[in-house]
């Protein structure tokens, strides 16, 4: 079956601009959450959604940070003029509705900041 | 702050014996954990948890043990085969926190043939 999506696989862009990543969520999930991997370190927290809810924007690093869920499914995560310490691997996992249930993990973009 | 770490960055075992992975956390008020496995280029891959009203949950080739005295996590995995060389990270939710989970830095597992 599909499993959770991200597109692209890949970004490199110079410092300034601004990116869009995109994730698209295992059918069904209502739960869908960003976290961030930077080089040989564990991942780190960002954003989650849940159903209808208000997101939880707690891990968020700082305000050119920015997540959208539209529709209850695709999630896009904007980052507006990227630093170099945004050069990271953005994961999506997505869940099914519970805190016990796991969360799957899509492969991520990796983001070069130039 | 409320951290999960591991004991061991890299664990090398031989083919074939056992392997055993340790986790430490901090938060005793944590509810559930979870065992990922991650391979160069992909997204960590759920491998089994555990809720902290249980101390031991069985899967295939795996096991995982909670500890909740002394606020430990281990994972072991049965028969180690070259395709579990991979990266190992314990992870921890606390319910009234919301649905974040909390990571580890990572055991690095290296199976020899």
């Amino acid at each position: 079956g599909a499993g959770v999506s991200q597109s692209p696989s890949n970004k490199v862009t110079e410092k300034g601009k601004d990116v869009e990543l995109r994730c698209d969520p295992i059918s069904g999930h209502t739960a869908l959450y960003w976290y961030r991997q930077s080089l040989g370190q564990g991942l780190e927290f960002l954003i989650y959604f849940q159903g209808n809810s208000a997101p939880d924007k707690s891990g968020l690093p700082s305000d050119r940070f920015s997540a959208e869920r539209t529709g209850g499914s695709v999630s896009t995560l904007t980052i507006q003029r990227t630093q170099q310490e945004d050069s990271a691997v953005y994961l999506c996992a997505s869940s099914s509705q519970g805190l016990n249930q796991p969360q799957h993990f899509g492969d991520g973009t990796r983001l070069s900041i130039l | 702050g409320e951290s999960v770490g591991l004991h061991l960055p890299t664990l090398s075992v031989q083919e074939g014996d056992n392997s055993i992975i340790n986790c430490a956390y901090s938060n005793s008020a944590s509810d559930y954990f979870i065992w990922y496995k991650q391979e160069s280029g992909k997204g960590p891959q759920f491998i089994i948890d555990i809720r902290s009203n249980m101390d031991k949950r069985q899967g295939q080739r795996v096991t995982v043990l909670l500890n909740k005295t002394v606020k430990h996590l281990s994972l072991q995995i049965a028969a180690t085969q070259p395709g579990d060389s991979a990266v190992y990270f314990c992870a921890e939710m606390t319910y009234n926190q919301g649905g974040k989970l909390i990571f580890g830095q990572g055991t690095e597992l290296s199976v020899k043939p």
